[in-house]
């Protein structure tokens, strides 16, 4: 079992759109989540944190969910600039364990 | 402020040759991790480094070593390439022992022929 489990997608939305997916992990013991995004060919960066509580930035809400190992990620009122791959990433031990990517195209 | 920096951007090897892929960490950052992106997949860990030792590693054979200088930058050494070593090699730094908020470097694309 892959330790981090996303939906590939892809999701094609139009501007305005809400768009919504999650993933799942395996090691109960992990410590922290994160979003990262990656752009065609270029490196990840840091979309935000997820904490058990929720939290939002902007247009972007994450949660998490720990007794189901599952972790959301909710982007309203999509904009172009939004089409890019979402990484699900969890840390345990140091290690950030990545999965596949979620791809989002926004068209106009 | 420089960010994560990698070197070279992209490489062509050939099969059972060597390679050595260079990082320089942010500035302010003491600790390294490699990643290796296939196509269509999400990074895979590689190792950690932190004060000069491998701290952590992840599922790759032998072949894969790595080093930490003093001053924080970071070799990945790679031997015996196979065809399957082509990938976008990924250097991420960040801060302390707690901090896991990792900063990339734009990475080195290996192609092995």
């Amino acid at each position: 079992r892959k330790e981090v489990e996303q939906d590939p997608g892809p999701f094609n939305v139009p501007e305005g759109a809400t768009v919504a997916f999650n993933c799942t992990y395996s090691n109960s013991a992990s410590q922290s989540f994160f979003w990262y995004r990656q752009d065609c060919r270029k490196e990840p960066k840091l979309l935000m944190s997820v904490y058990s509580s929720g939290n939002e930035d902007g247009r972007f809400t994450a949660q998490l969910n720990r007794a189901s190992q599952y972790i959301s990620l909710l982007i309203r009122d999509s904009k172009l600039s939004d089409s890019a791959t979402y990484l699900c990433v969890v840390e345990w031990k140091y290690k950030l364990s990545f999965g596949a990517g979620t791809t989002v195209t926004v068209r106009a | 402020d420089a960010g994560v920096t990698q070197s070279p951007t992209h490489l062509i090897k050939t099969r059972g040759q060597q390679v050595t892929l260079r990082c320089s960490p942010k500035s302010g950052h003491d600790t390294v991790s490699w990643y290796q992106q296939a196509l269509g997949q999400g990074p895979q860990f590689i190792f950690q480094y932190y004060e000069e030792e491998e701290r952590q590693r992840g599922n790759f054979p032998d072949r894969f070593s790595g080093h930490q200088f003093p001053n924080y930058s970071s070799e990945l050494n790679v031997n015996a390439l196979l065809l399957g070593d082509s990938a976008l090699y990924l250097c991420a730094s960040s801060f302390g022992q707690d901090d896991t908020e990792a900063f990339f470097g734009q990475g080195t694309r290996l192609t092995v022929v």
